[in-house]
């Protein structure tokens, strides 16, 4: 069915080390996805986009990575702060303009001091 | 959060009551959602709404109302209707083909 899943539901990582978060989808018709953050008792927060025409994307210290052939997407945080933990959502997106998201369950990151 | 505003920022409810959730966005976004979270869950949309006096049900819309009579306002009512309506209530807006943005939430419990 259609889905949007996550490879690991928690992920550990020294402060200043480079955090993956994997995402994969099944969908092959989506054609945007988003990478969110979310704080405990916050809404979610927009970090990153990348279309399906296209295979990487970079952003602030943030590069979300597509592959088409496995239906992967990953987002990569360099030099990880302790700022930076959070829930970690991707989301895929069908329907051009006015599409619909939907979401995985989300990666808990925590950056150890 | 930008300029869309979700209040309360916390709403008891108790049994058999309605409750309102206020969801405003200054953006000027022709498209407005509705979502709920459970703990350790992924957002699931209730309704959403492409633009003024019309909506459509998300994938769990039974229990829920809304309304979308101004272009900022998309207000969402948990009814009685809704045996389990403890969550976290996350609004969300965008422009068409833009990204969505989301509000900060409401979390919603049962007295």
């Amino acid at each position: 069915g259609e889905s949007v899943g996550l490879h690991l539901p928690t992920l550990s990582v020294q402060e200043g080390d480079n955090s993956i978060i994997n995402c994969a989808y099944s969908n092959s018709a989506s054609d945007y996805f988003i990478w969110y953050k979310q704080e405990s008792g916050k809404g979610p927060q927009f970090i990153i986009d990348i279309r399906s025409n296209m295979d990487k994307r970079q952003g602030q210290r943030v590069t979300v990575l597509l592959n088409k052939t496995v239906k992967h997407l990953s987002l990569q945080i360099a030099a990880t702060q302790p700022g930076d933990s959070a829930v970690y959502f991707c989301a895929e997106a069908r329907g051009g303009s006015n599409y619909k998201l939907t979401f995985g369950k989300g990666t808990l990151l925590t950056v150890n001091p | 959060d930008g300029g869309i505003t979700q209040s309360p920022k916390y709403l008891f409810r108790k049994e058999g009551q309605n409750v309102t959730l206020s969801c405003e966005q200054n953006l000027n976004h022709d498209a407005m959602y509705w979502y709920r979270q459970d703990p350790g869950q992924g957002l699931r949309l209730i309704y959403y709404s492409q633009i003024v006096n019309d909506f459509q049900k998300g994938d769990i819309a039974e229990g829920y109302s809304v309304s979308r009579e101004k272009k900022e306002s998309f207000p969402l009512t948990v009814t009685s209707a809704q045996k389990n309506p403890t969550a976290f209530y996350l609004c969300a807006s965008r422009s068409a083909g833009e990204t969505q943005y989301f509000g900060p939430g409401t979390r919603l419990l049962v007295l």
